[in-house]
């Protein structure tokens, strides 16, 4: 079974642009979280989707949203990139059979943002 | 609200060392625990999991044992290997499922 994938996995912008991210959640999986991995912060969770309705949401501002499709593939976008955003973006599958339920994580190689 | 606080690192041991890294959490109801490692350039992996206490998570040679009197989840292995050198984060699913990681500890061993 193929793993978590994302694209692309490295990314260079500069400040004010806009940036999306990809990811393809295991075959099955239904839901996508994505998270930020900076040296400074650690791993902060952004949001979490599940059947395209957004399931759960970090504290991130509203510069960072997302988006999942029918075929659970996800996106997540960042607007008006700043300096601060520059991480290692993780994406990560789980299998969730209904609204409430869910199961452990597995992670994407990342991609990695670089705002200059 | 839920958390994790875990050993600060980073931590470096010789080959065949015993290794400890301390996990305790905070939580409402009764959580999902994981350890996960993601070595350089990577994401994360799991490791281990334990969905209840007195549960045993063991994989690879590392164990953790969750134990809701002390809400800790402490991660042990009895002889390290070079190869087992990257950041180890646990975590944990609650109520709401979640999921709470804590800030990681790096990991180094020296032959």
């Amino acid at each position: 079974k193929a793993g978590v994938t994302q694209t692309p996995r490295y990314l260079i912008k500069t400040r004010g642009q806009q940036v999306t991210l990809s990811c393809s959640p295991i075959s099955g999986h239904r839901s996508v979280s994505w998270y930020q991995q900076t040296p400074g912060q650690g791993l902060q969770f952004l949001f979490e989707y599940f059947s395209e309705t957004q399931r759960n949401k970090g504290n991130f501002p509203g510069r960072f949203s997302g988006r999942q499709f029918s075929n659970s593939r996800s996106e997540m976008n960042v607007s008006t990139l700043e300096l601060g955003d520059s991480a290692l973006y993780l994406c990560a599958s789980s299998w969730s059979l209904t609204f409430s339920s869910y199961n452990e994580q597995f992670f994407g190689p990342g991609t990695r943002l670089t705002v200059l | 609200g839920n958390s994790v606080t875990q050993m600060e690192g980073p931590v470096t041991l010789s080959e065949e060392a015993f290794l400890t890294i301390n996990c305790t959490y905070t939580a409402t109801g009764y959580p999902s625990l994981f350890w996960y490692v993601q070595y350089p350039g990577e994401g994360l992996q799991l490791l281990l999991k334990a969905t209840k206490a007195d549960d045993k998570g063991s994989n690879k040679g590392f164990e953790a044992t969750y134990r809701k009197e002390t809400t800790s989840f402490h991660l042990e292995k009895g002889s390290v290997q070079v190869s087992d050198s990257a950041v180890y984060f646990c975590a944990l699913s609650g109520t709401g499922n979640q999921f709470y990681f804590g800030t990681g500890t790096s990991l180094t061993v020296i032959p």
